[in-house]
């Protein structure tokens, strides 16, 4: 397996602009995650889906934010209008339910830098 | 979930035993300990979790102390790969259901040649 896939790797935008990150977890994984992670506040958890069902979305900072999972094979974390502060690497992590629900395996991440 | 307790740094010469350890006593009986890792620059890594019992597997051993209130990740041998930040997570894992994952500042191991 190739593994959890996310792209780009690497997004530069202006401020205002429509950003969307994109996940493919491991096939057959019924959990998918998205985390993000800045100096300053560390790896935060966004949302989690279970079967494309989102469960939490409490770690969602605000409207501009929305994360999608049309299907069991891929997931988007939109940001729209992006500011700066949304600068941060962004993480997907996919899991599969039973004793390994929490052994999350995570994509190389995309590091998103907004001007 | 329990909150955890980690050093900030460690460094461990090339070759010798790494040993992390991990406070979490408030930690409840159905809460387990789980270990991940992130080289620089990469995506979190598991390395291996446990209820009550140690375990071992191809990366790492894991002892949870009696109480419960404490473990230690072990890397036996540890290579210069191994630099890296450690995070020690406590979180319910019951019927198979996933919970979310806490990752505190955890503790940067410097593997020294």
């Amino acid at each position: 397996d190739a593994g959890v896939i996310q792209s780009p790797r690497h997004e530069v935008t202006e401020m205002g602009q429509e950003v969307t990150l994109r996940c493919k977890p491991i096939s057959g994984h019924d959990y998918l995650f998205w985390y993000r992670q800045t100096m300053m506040r560390g790896l935060e958890l966004l949302i989690y889906f279970n079967n494309n069902v989102p469960i939490d979305d409490s770690g969602m900072p605000e409207d501009r934010f929305s994360a999608k999972m049309p299907n069991a094979s891929f997931s988007t974390l939109k940001i729209q209008p992006s500011e700066p502060r949304d600068s941060a690497v962004y993480f997907c992590a996919s899991s599969l339910t039973g004793s390994g629900a929490n052994v999350l395996t995570f994509g190389a991440g995309s590091r998103l830098t907004v001007l | 979930d329990a909150k955890t307790t980690q050093p900030p740094s460690m460094d461990c010469a090339e070759g010798r035993a790494a040993n992390l350890p991990c406070n979490h006593s408030t930690i409840s009986g159905n809460e387990y300990v789980y270990w991940y890792r992130q080289i620089h620059s990469q995506g979190p890594q598991y390395i291996i979790h446990g209820l009550k019992n140690n375990e071992t597997n191809e990366m790492a051993s894991l002892i949870i102390t009696e109480d419960r209130k404490s473990s230690t990740l072990i890397l036996p041998h540890a290579t210069l790969r191994d630099t890296a930040v450690y995070y020690c997570i406590v979180s319910l894992s019951g019927s198979g259901s996933a919970r979310q994952l806490t990752f505190g500042s955890g503790t940067q191991l410097t593997v020294l040649p």
